[in-house]
């Protein structure tokens, strides 16, 4: 099936550690999307990237990396410069007219 | 700048009523207008868009909205709610012709369905 998939579905990361989350798409999409979530509030932008090898800083990138080696893949990672970073992530993709396809989201939690 | 609100934090219905969840917009040309549907921990889901062309677009799950121009609206609404539509809805708005970037969503209202 088609679709846009992101892993883990939990993760828990300890003070001052780096963590990755994965996200992979066969949609043949060339824009793709992170957003973070926080309880009560909307979407957050933290990067975005339309191109191979190719990125841009959203709403709140700090203590955030990512990177588009492929086009299928947009993976982030949550640094230890992130002060904040318990929430709930979502990856997202599209092509320039279509509506943006979601994946199911990764919960990160600060332990 | 471009901008989307979603005036009501929280919609209460009775099963079997319409349903109206309010989006409001303000954008710089025409609007691309969506809504999504998210369930706990899991993403969002497609439920319909405006592009151009008709202002009552029909979408998934029996769902539609209506996009007014004059108001700068785009309610999403239902002729008759089922308990499994309580979730929580996002509205979101992008220009055609900005960047990638460009794609606004409104803070989230929570539907409840009430047998």
């Amino acid at each position: 099936d088609g679709g846009i998939t992101q892993s883990p579905k939990y993760l828990f990361r300890k003070e001052g550690q780096n963590v990755t989350l994965s996200c992979e798409q066969n949609l043949n999409h060339d824009a793709m999307y992170w957003y973070r979530q926080d309880p009560g509030q909307g979407l957050r932008l933290i990067y975005y990237s339309q191109i191979v090898n190719d990125f841009q800083k959203g709403d709140i990138a700090e203590g955030y990396s990512v990177s588009r080696e492929k086009k299928e893949s947009f993976p982030l990672t949550v640094t230890s410069a992130q002060k904040n970073p318990t929430a709930f992530y979502l990856c997202a993709s599209r092509n320039s007219n279509t509506e943006a396809f979601f994946g199911q989201g990764t919960r990160l939690t600060v332990v | 700048a471009q901008s989307v609100a979603q005036p009501e934090d929280q919609v209460n219905v009775a099963e079997g009523n319409p349903l109206t969840v309010k989006c409001t917009y303000s954008v710089s040309g025409n609007p691309y207008l969506f809504w999504y549907v998210q369930y706990p921990n899991r993403g969002l889901q497609f439920l319909l868009k405006y592009i151009t062309g008709d202002n009552l677009v029909k979408g998934s799950y029996g769902f539609e909205a209506e996009f007014n121009k004059s108001q700068t609206s785009f309610h999403l609404k239902k002729p008759s709610a089922l308990v499994s539509d309580s979730a929580l809805y996002f509205c979101a708005v992008r220009a055609p012709g900005m960047s990638n970037n460009d794609m606004r969503f409104g803070a989230g209202t929570r539907l409840t369905v009430k047998p």
